[in-house]
């Protein structure tokens, strides 16, 4: 069973970028992962797929302002031009057949 | 467009059951696996149980097997998540949620708060 780590927080000023980390736990660099974003009070959304190789694929209506990358075991989500609304938690998960994980979060403030 | 509309949650007591449900509508919801997602206040996201679309396989946390039942009834669109001996420690909001052909959760619903306390 694989477990994903992230990060507590991150900041970073609006209209500029942030990228945030989800490290897969040893011996499991070639899983998928998904990243979910939940804004204050609402219920996550889907965000993307990403593969190891560093393809994504975004959910439907989601801004090509969010990207996806890998590196080993680290899976990234990079938010460009952060605009007020990006102001969330992040989860990234990932599965072994039906069972998934979830990595704790991440929160982004905006500046 | 998908949606996942979960019934209204409640208040019961330690030890007590309760039944949620999630109408599924906008795609054909006989061939999606789904799964439950709960949330306590303040905290992350934790896995609770996931259904294969028939219906036969089915799969639990380690922390409500044997408590909680997950089912489908594939002819009304609906999933549901039956809780028995709920604990306190139960309490959170329960999001119904899609696992999509790649095997991700691609849709979640609007979630139901299940509040367990005497």
């Amino acid at each position: 069973q694989p477990a994903l780590t992230q990060s507590s927080s991150a900041s970073a000023s609006l209209g500029s970028s942030v990228k945030l980390t989800c490290t897969l736990s040893s011996g499991h660099s070639t899983y998928i992962i998904a990243w979910h974003q939940q804004q204050p009070g609402k219920a996550p959304r889907f965000l993307m797929k990403l593969e190891g190789s560093g393809t994504y694929n975004r959910g439907s209506g989601v801004p090509d302002r969010f990207s996806g990358s890998s590196s080993g075991t680290d899976r990234y989500l990079t938010i460009s031009n952060l605009q007020s609304e990006d102001e969330a938690d992040y989860y990234c998960e990932t599965w072994d057949s039906y069972t998934r994980v979830f990595g704790t979060g991440t929160k982004v403030t905006v500046l | 467009e998908v949606q996942l509309l979960e019934s209204a949650g409640g208040l019961v007591q330690p030890g007590g059951s309760l039944r949620v449900s999630c109408a599924a509508s906008g795609f054909t919801f006989t061939t999606y696996a789904m799964s439950w997602v709960r949330q306590a206040p303040g905290k992350g996201l934790e896995w609770v149980s996931a259904i294969s679309a028939p219906g036969f396989n089915t799969f639990y946390a380690d922390s409500v097997k044997g408590r909680f039942t997950v089912s489908r009834d594939n002819s009304q669109n609906t999933l549901y998540l039956q809780m028995n001996s709920l604990r306190v420690e139960d309490t959170a909001v329960y999001y119904c949620a899609r696992i999509g052909g790649s095997s991700n959760t691609d849709y979640w619903g609007q979630g139901s708060l299940v509040t367990v306390s005497s």
